[in-house]
């Protein structure tokens, strides 16, 4: 498909287990970027990607979340250990390029539910 | 804290009616502006994008927004609504001098219709 897509689409899990988000962006696209939006809150950004370059881990709320990206495809999103507070839509977007005034598509996002 | 501001959280109005949805953020210097919505059972899209020139922008759909660097502000407007704005509105603030290249989102407000 032409747009970002995401996997799963829901995710039920239980306290204390880990779990991984996958994000597939609009090719050609070189800047990746993960959000986490909670019930009532807006979007809280996690983590950037662009291109080859180190990732921006700044918005990662702890050492439990982390993300990798293969070069400019795939990314996936990990939370270990989750806890009750992860419950969350946490959306992908991608851009053409990464400077701040680029567009940002999103992805459906993943509805992840912790017991 | 430096934010991003909406101020009505839901607003509710009869078709053909005007529309004004506030934003304010705190951050000084150069701002990349955005109007995203998310109509129901969708994802994300981008309405419109202020990043320099006239400070009034047009989107989709007749949507407007102005940015006013005075007041921080970045409103949107629309002169009369549809049935199909039904929606939730995000506004979101890029400040590339002090948060990178992330967007920095207002809570959301959410749009009810009513034909």
């Amino acid at each position: 498909g032409a747009g970002v897509s995401q996997s799963p689409s829901n995710k039920v899990t239980e306290k204390g287990k880990d779990v991984e988000l996958r994000c597939d962006p609009i090719s050609g696209h070189t800047a990746l970027y993960w959000y986490r939006q909670r019930l009532g809150q807006g979007l809280e950004f996690l983590i950037y990607f662009q291109g080859n370059s180190a990732p921006d881990k700044s918005g990662l709320p702890s050492d439990r979340f982390s993300a990798e990206r293969t070069g400019e495809s795939v990314s996936t999103l990990t939370i270990q250990r989750t806890q009750q507070e992860d419950s969350a839509v946490y959306l992908c977007a991608s851009s053409f390029a990464g400077g701040g005034g680029e567009t940002q598509y999103f992805g459906p996002g993943t509805r992840l539910l912790v017991l | 804290a430096q934010s991003v501001s909406q101020h009505n959280h839901h607003v509710i109005l009869s078709e053909a009616a005007s529309l004004e949805l506030g934003c304010n953020y705190s951050y000084g210097g150069t701002v990349n502006l955005f109007w995203y919505v998310q109509y129901p059972g969708q994802h994300l899209q981008l309405l419109l994008k202020y990043f320099s020139g006239d400070p009034l922008v047009k989107g989709i759909k007749g949507f407007e927004a102005e940015f006013i660097k005075s007041k921080f502000s970045f409103n949107l407007r629309k002169p009369s609504v549809q049935w199909s704005d039904t929606a939730e509105y995000f506004c979101a603030v890029n400040a590339p001098n002090q948060a990178g290249t992330a967007l920095i989102f207002g809570k959301g407000t959410t749009l009810s219709v009513s034909s």
